[in-house]
């Protein structure tokens, strides 16, 4: 039973333009949500996280919104740069429940 | 200074073999993982340890045994080792407990490939 479910799959986004990648969960005991960007070769490292008591957390050019009513988040990327392509993974962890991760997405930014 | 290194980066061996991994983690964390990333990239939690202590212990054949001499060494040893276990294995550390709440911090993996 998949507790995060992560679309789409893959991305490809032209540069300048917005990334989203869509994230939806099932246990509602679940109160952090974080996102993950992978790079070739490397291992995942922390992007931005938030909890569920702020619908909207913003750094830089990443912004996560929050609906907890919907249980559903998503990552936003503002002026994607070539940078940026990478896998990105959304998680979700709380109560008893261990951090789990999403199934990941491909992003791709094309100039 | 890396913080999370595991060694090797890679690891090419033959089906039946014995082989392990190696973590150590310099961040003074009290709470160890290893994580198998598939061809399809998806991550799944395997172990946790906790200051030596074992705190999850996923679906995982008998024939994987993590073993963690201090809580800054968290090891993985992979008995007859069959081709599905092709995988990268990554090993992180996280300052929170086993409630998983915290930023985890992951080393650069180390790809095994079955032959």
């Amino acid at each position: 039973q998949q507790q995060v479910k992560q679309s789409p799959q893959s991305l490809i986004v032209q540069k300048g333009g917005i990334s989203i990648i869509n994230c939806a969960y099932e246990n509602t005991a679940f109160d952090y949500f974080p996102w993950y960007q992978q790079f070739p070769g490397k291992g995942p490292a922390l992007l931005i996280a938030i909890r569920p008591d702020v619908s909207e957390k913003k750094e830089g050019r990443f912004t996560i919104s929050f609906n907890k009513s919907a249980k559903q988040f998503s990552l936003h990327i503002m002026d994607s740069q070539p940078g940026d392509s990478a896998t990105y993974f959304c998680a979700a962890a709380g109560g008893n429940e261990k951090l789990t991760f999403g199934t990941g997405t491909r992003l791709t930014i094309i100039p | 200074d890396t913080a999370v290194s595991q060694t090797p980066k890679y690891l090419v061996t033959q089906m039946g073999n014995d082989k392990s991994i190696k973590c150590e983690q310099n961040l003074g964390h009290d709470t160890m993982y290893w994580y198998k990333q598939d061809s399809k990239k998806f991550l799944k939690i395997m172990f946790s340890y906790n200051n030596k202590e074992l705190i999850i212990n996923e679906t995982v054949p008998n024939r994987f045994s993590p073993k963690s001499p201090d809580k800054a060494h968290l090891n993985l040893h992979i008995n007859s080792l069959e081709l599905g276990d092709s995988a990268v294995y990554f090993c992180a550390s996280s300052q929170e407990g086993w409630s998983n709440t915290g930023e985890l911090f992951f080393g650069e993996g180390s790809r095994l490939t079955v032959l």
